[in-house]
């Protein structure tokens, strides 16, 4: 699976967008872009994914270029529970199932 | 949809002692995943299942680690004998198929003294 880097920590103010970059430059045709994220004593949670076209959910949005060599998830009103290690991750979709995660971003909403 | 069920949240135990952590899996899902997580190495894969088979244990770090999912509602996570250098929050994880979404558990923090 090819490799992300994301940056070790971010901020944002609590209301605003917060907006998560991850490089994979790497990234092969078949691989779809997974985030995840943690909150501190919890399990991961999935959060949103996509192979090429932007997506939304209801917890955020994520762009991808039209490269695909890196993409950016977006939180568009951040609240305090939004504080998480949040994980950008790259997978084929077929039968190995593997999800291998990386250190991640640790993004803190200040009040 | 209870989620991902993990027993025990917490289990303390001396070095040399059997551990034995269990996962009850989201009903339906025929993917089934162990994971480790510590401050030093992040989360690392152990084990995965699929339809209660073994497919990878390549993360499993020694003998002394063992799994089983003996059907598709249970399964197991054994250490024995368990050493200090085990402590670490041990994740359970479920899925659907293919790319679905991973569905955690809340972990079991093992503490080996």
């Amino acid at each position: 699976d090819a490799k992300t880097t994301q940056p070790t920590s971010m901020d944002c103010a609590e209301g605003r967008a917060a907006n998560l970059p991850c490089n994979h430059s790497t990234i092969s045709g078949n691989e779809y872009v997974y985030w995840y994220r943690q909150i501190h004593s919890q399990g991961p949670q999935y959060i949103i994914h996509g192979l090429k076209n932007n997506e939304t959910n209801e917890m955020a949005s994520l762009i991808i270029t039209e490269d695909r060599k890196s993409s950016t998830l977006i939180l568009p009103h951040a609240t305090l529970r939004d504080t998480a290690v949040y994980y950008c991750i790259v997978r084929v979709a077929d039968s190995s199932y593997k999800l291998i995660f990386g250190s991640g971003t640790r993004l803190l909403v200040r009040p | 949809d209870a989620g991902v069920i993990q027993s025990p949240r917490h289990e303390v135990t001396e070095m040399g002692q059997e551990v034995t952590l269990r996962c009850k899996p989201i009903s339906g899902h025929n993917s089934l995943f162990w994971y480790r997580q510590t401050m030093m190495r992040g989360l690392e894969l152990l084990i995965y299942f699929n339809n209660n088979v073994p497919i990878d244990d390549s993360g499993m770090p020694e003998d002394r680690f063992s799994a089983k999912m003996p059907n598709a509602s249970f399964s197991t996570l054994k250490i024995q004998p368990s050493e200090p250098r085990d402590s670490a929050v041990y994740f359970c994880a479920s899925s659907l198929k293919g790319n679905s979404p991973l569905h955690f558990g809340n972990g079991t923090r093992l503490t080996v003294t």
